[in-house]
This record gives C-alpha cells, structure tokens and sequence, in this order.
C-alpha cells in the first residue's frame, strides 16, 4: 500500500540532545513537507521541499534542518538550538506544486523532550 | 497576517443532525485551493474535501459539503447526518497558486467537534 511512515511514533530525549525524525513517501511526490502542532492548536509549517535536494524554510524553522537527498525520504532534525522541542510532529507528501493538490499525511511522530 | 481563520475552537452536535463548520480565508491571489481535513485523536490527518477558486459548484463528498462563498471568502464546511465517529478535530486550509508561496499548505487553528448521542 502506498503511504507516508513517520518512526518512531514515540520519541523521548534528554535536553541538549539533537534528534532525527524519520520521515518516507513511496507514493512518488515530489513534494514533502514538516508541520510543528503544539496541543489544542493548528499546524505550523517547519520546512518544505518542491524537488530532491531543494528545501525552503517554512514559518518556524529556527533549530530545525532537514536534507532531502532522496524523492523518498525528508528526514527532520531537531537540534539543540530549539528552545522548546515536545511537540506533534507531521510530515506530510503532494503530488505536485500546484494549488489544487491535497496534501496526504503521515501517522506523526510525538516528541518530549526531558 | 492570519490567512486562516476558524472562529470556533469548540463545536457540540447531536447525533444524526447537521453541522456546519466555519472557514474564512484571506488572500489576494485569484488561483487557490481550499482544503477540510479530518484529525482524530489518533493524530493523524485525513483529507476530506476540496474546493478550487474557479469551482463554479459547491465541492461534495459523501455527507461531507463545502458552502464556498467567494465574494465574503468563507469556505465552510457541513457534515450532514453527524455520527459519533465524526467527533475529532477539524482544520481547514489553503493553497495559493502565487510563485512566492510555492507550494506551502497554511492551517486555521482548528475546530474541536463533539458529537453526542
């Protein structure tokens, strides 16, 4: 079945640590994306990127990277640097650019940082 | 500058009656996509409808429909005959065709929907 998997569903670490979030496509999109929700609360845009090795900063990448060296795959980084990690994380796929095409998400990654 | 608006953090429904769910938009770019997604507690996202700007008629999917007015830029959202399996949180939101934005989805903050039997 084609789909969008987030690992792990579950993540913990200890502060100061950075962490990789785990995100793969096998739906052939070009398009891939992060989003930040914080409880009770919208989605935030991280990091998007249109093609394989191209990203572009969304509204809140300050202590995030991610690299896209694959159509597959857009692995985020959590880094040191982000003041508050604990969040819900969603990576989500498109089959285009353009702006009739519906985003399909994956299960998400929960993130708390201790 | 908010380019989602949803006003109503909490909604209650009784079991097997209407809803409607509301979505106002603010952009400036003729050519847009307007998007309802599904978010059970579960976490994840499920795509439930579409509605292009040009779209002379309203988008329908199952008992899912979009009551898309243009002119006062709302896109709302109506659930017909609720189940219980309906209650989860409701996000709408936007694509704009302009080449700045790329290809970038922005989210209102959601809609909490509770239905009751």
């Amino acid at each position: 079945d084609g789909g969008i998997t987030q690992s792990p569903k579950y993540l913990f670490r200890k502060e100061g640590q950075n962490v990789t979030l785990s995100c793969e496509q096998n739906l052939n999109h070009d398009a891939m994306y992060w989003y930040r929700q914080d409880p009770g609360q919208g989605l935030r845009l991280i990091y998007y990127s249109q093609i394989v090795n191209d990203f572009q900063k969304g509204d809140i990448a300050e202590g995030y990277s991610v690299s896209r060296e694959k159509k597959e795959s857009f692995p985020l980084t959590v880094t040191s640097a982000q003041k508050n990690p604990t969040a819900f994380y969603l990576c989500a796929s498109s089959l285009g650019l353009g702006w009739s095409t519906e985003a399909f998400f994956g299960q998400g990654t929960r993130l708390t940082v201790v | 500058a908010q380019k989602i608006t949803q006003t109503q953090p909490g909604m209650f429904v009784q079991e097997k009656e209407a809803v409607t769910l509301d979505c106002t938009y603010d952009t400036s770019d003729p050519s847009y996509g307007l998007f309802w997604y599904k978010q059970p507690s579960s976490g994840e996202m499920i795509f439930l409808i579409y509605q292009g700007s040009y779209d002379q008629q309203n988008a329908t999917e199952g008992r899912y429909s979009l009551n898309f007015q243009k002119a006062r830029k709302s896109a709302n959202l109506v659930i017909s005959a609720s189940q219980l399996g309906d209650s989860a949180m409701y996000f709408c939101a936007m694509r704009e065709g302009r080449e700045t934005s790329g290809s970038r989805l922005t989210f209102g903050e959601g809609t909490q929907l509770t239905v009751n039997p």
